[in-house]
């Protein structure tokens, strides 16, 4: 059964704190991408990862770090300096050769 | 700057009728649009996509239309169903960078 799982679907922090959200995908895919959604608006890119061990800041990036130790894995790590954390966190990942992006399920992260 | 300009915000649509989203660009060096479609709580699912080469692409009751000259693009839905009721983002990439810029998204509703 193929496909991208982020985990968990649901996360409540408390303001200052670190949380990192996972992503795992078994697609075989090379790129990988994080991606924030606000309530009514569209998705904006966060990170962005074509190759293990690189990655590049997206649109929105301040107040995020992320890794890619592993090809199938990408997590995001919202830290304490992200103003406004509370959103609906979307990974997504592609092959190499088309941008044809498929995404996982989401985690909604609540942070008061 | 927003890039990719999505309209309407709603739209409302008997069963049976044709719906129609409309996103316009402003960056000629985008050579990819797909269309994306998320049900309340979901990741985005790719619905269909387009490249310049082509002014239009059809799938089932899906189809795209592309006008390069005008820089836009259009979903059309025909014979709309109540289970077409989604938000569809519209998207945009260039070349070999695989990031997509989003458009703010249409919440379509398929009255029964």
């Amino acid at each position: 059964d193929g496909g991208i799982t982020q985990s968990p679907k649901y996360l409540f922090r408390k303001e200052g704190q670190n949380v990192t959200l996972s992503c795992e995908q078994n697609l075989n895919h090379d790129a990988m991408y994080w991606y924030r959604q606000d309530p009514g608006q569209g998705l904006r890119l966060i990170y962005y990862s074509q190759i293990v061990n690189d990655f590049q800041k997206g649109d929105i990036a301040e107040g995020y770090s992320v890794s890619r130790e592993k090809k199938e894995s990408f997590p995001l790590t919202v830290t304490s300096a992200q103003k406004n954390p509370t959103a609906f966190y979307l990974c997504a990942s592609s092959i190499a050769s088309n941008n044809e992006q498929y995404f996982g399920p989401g985690t909604r992260l609540t942070v008061t | 700057q927003q890039q990719v300009k999505q309209s309407p915000q709603s739209l409302i649509v008997q069963k049976g009728g044709i719906s129609i989203i409309n996103c316009a660009y402003e960056n000629t060096a985008f050579d990819y649009f797909p269309w994306y479609q998320q049900f309340p709580g979901k990741g985005p699912a790719l619905l269909i996509a387009i490249r310049p080469d082509v002014s239009e692409k059809k799938e089932g009751r899906f189809t795209i239309s592309f006008n390069k000259s005008a820089k836009q693009f259009s979903l059309h839905i025909m014979d709309s169903q109540p289970g077409d009721s989604a938000t569809y983002f519209c998207a945009a990439s260039k070349g070999s960078a695989r990031q997509l810029t989003f458009g703010s998204g249409t919440q379509l509703t398929v009255l029964p």
